[in-house]
């Protein structure tokens, strides 16, 4: 079946760094890709729409110019937190589908960012 | 703002217990789906309900997408220890963006 692989699965950085996280559809053509935040013991929060070649669309409260976010290719979207802090802490999962919500989503096992 | 409220937040049960849990919104949804996270995993896709009123049974479980199509309900019964973990339900509104109700952590103890 479909699968997506998110990497790194976890990652320490220090305040005021910057951290990438990939996230791939691994045997299908990902039009969109969600990007999802994930307090413990809470649900998943979206924080932006990724689509193929154009820029994603942040939900209100995301900011866009500290969680940058690119869709370069139809098997690649990224999610940089720039000038990390410890706040920033916490499990980021992405999802990918074919076309949107109209076909299956595929979620990634997530990565578990702690900035010290 | 959570569109989506699930009841209740925990429950601890014993094998062999039966239990439903509750998504529901003063939205209405396309299409509702039913997930299943592990621990330091993704959430897994248990079933999607498109149809106010549909019933969708996967072997001990059994899921309902309310007739107005606000709200849904998931059972299962004669739980098992492999049934522990967070359940979220989450919701489509168009064809853009899924949001996650706010979950329920379920311990099923042997």
């Amino acid at each position: 079946g479909a699968v997506v692989s998110q990497h790194p699965s976890w990652v320490i950085c220090k305040s005021g760094t910057s951290v990438k996280i990939e996230c791939r559809s691994l045997d299908f053509q990902a039009t969109t890709m969600f990007w999802y935040r994930q307090f413990p013991k809470q649900s998943l929060m979206l924080m932006a729409t990724s689509n193929e070649g154009s820029k994603a669309t942040y939900e209100q409260g995301v900011e866009k110019d500290k969680f940058l976010i690119n869709h370069a290719s139809l098997t690649l979207s990224t999610l940089t937190v720039t000038s990390a802090h410890p706040e920033d802490s916490s499990f980021y999962i992405c999802s990918a589908s074919l076309t949107g919500l109209s076909s299956p989503l595929h979620f990634g096992n997530g990565t578990r960012l702690t900035v010290t | 703002t959570q569109l989506l409220e699930q009841s209740p937040q925990f429950l601890s049960i014993q094998e062999g217990e039966n239990l439903t849990v509750y998504c529901n919104s003063s939205s209405v949804f396309s299409s509702l789906q039913w997930y299943r996270q592990e621990p330091g995993e993704g959430p897994v896709l248990l079933v999607t309900v498109v149809t106010g009123g549909e019933v969708k049974k996967l072997k001990r479980l059994t899921f309902q997408f309310g007739d107005a199509r606000k709200d849904s309900s998931l059972h299962i019964t004669a739980a098992q220890p492999g049934d522990t973990g967070l359940y979220l339900c989450a919701g489509a509104r168009s064809t853009d963006k899924l949001i996650f109700g706010t979950g329920t952590r379920l311990q099923v103890f042997p």
